[in-house]
């Protein structure tokens, strides 16, 4: 089976804190993304990377950045966190098709 | 960001009916749809891809329709049963050359009551 899979479950970090967000996946594919998702908005696309090294912003990349060394891991990295960051992460690699693969989400609290 | 609306947001239906809703997007520049099933404490899986105008796919009691011209896609589920009970968003990917954007709908919250 196709896994990717995210550092954490549950966070709770401090106002100010620099956050990782930590994504792996197994499937050898080039592109994944990061997306966070809020009741009553859907998901929404932070960042998304199509090669190592390599990133593009998505819909709402303010206050993050993204790191891909290599292609099996994409961090998202909050610089310093908000309140308003507070929010469920999922991370994905993208199949053949473009079909996302999810990890199982990380709810981030910033206190 | 594109429009992509999904409708209803939510609904409610007994154990056996049937259902569908849809998933509305700008048809310009269409490439594929994608549809997910969410459940609760799960992470969204992969359903269906569609990438021609009148697709039409099917896995056990749920099928879809596409109409890339019209820029709408439905999804129906057949005797609905409680394990279907989940959020089912849709994804175009609109664009042309090395990558189409994903944006993904709101989603439709179905619960299916025993």
């Amino acid at each position: 089976d196709v896994k990717v899979t995210q550092s954490s479950r549950y966070l709770v970090k401090r106002t100010g804190e620099k956050v990782f967000l930590e994504c792996v996946q197994d499937m050898d594919h080039e592109n994944m993304f990061w997306y966070r998702q809020d009741p009553g908005l859907g998901l929404r696309l932070i960042y998304f990377s199509y090669d190592v090294k390599m990133k593009e912003k998505g819909d709402i990349p303010e206050g993050y950045s993204v790191s891909r060394e290599k292609k099996e891991r994409f961090s998202l990295i909050l610089e310093s966190a908000s309140t308003n960051q507070t929010s469920m992460y999922l991370c994905a690699g993208a199949g053949g098709l473009g079909e996302a693969f999810f990890g199982q989400g990380t709810r981030l609290t910033v206190v | 960001i594109l429009n992509v609306e999904q409708s209803p947001q939510s609904l409610h239906v007994q154990e056996g009916d049937s259902t569908n809703f849809t998933c509305s997007f700008p048809s310009s520049n269409f490439y594929a749809l994608h549809w997910y099933r969410w459940e609760t404490a799960k992470s969204p899986e992969a359903l269906f891809v569609m990438t021609l105008n009148g697709d039409e796919k099917k896995k056990g009691r749920i099928s879809a329709t596409l109409n890339t011209k019209e820029g709408y896609s439905y999804l129906y589920i057949k005797g609905s049963q409680p394990e279907d009970s989940a959020t089912y968003l849709c994804a175009p990917r609109l664009g042309s050359g090395g990558y189409q954007k994903v944006t993904f709908g709101i989603g439709t919250k179905l619960q299916v009551i025993p």
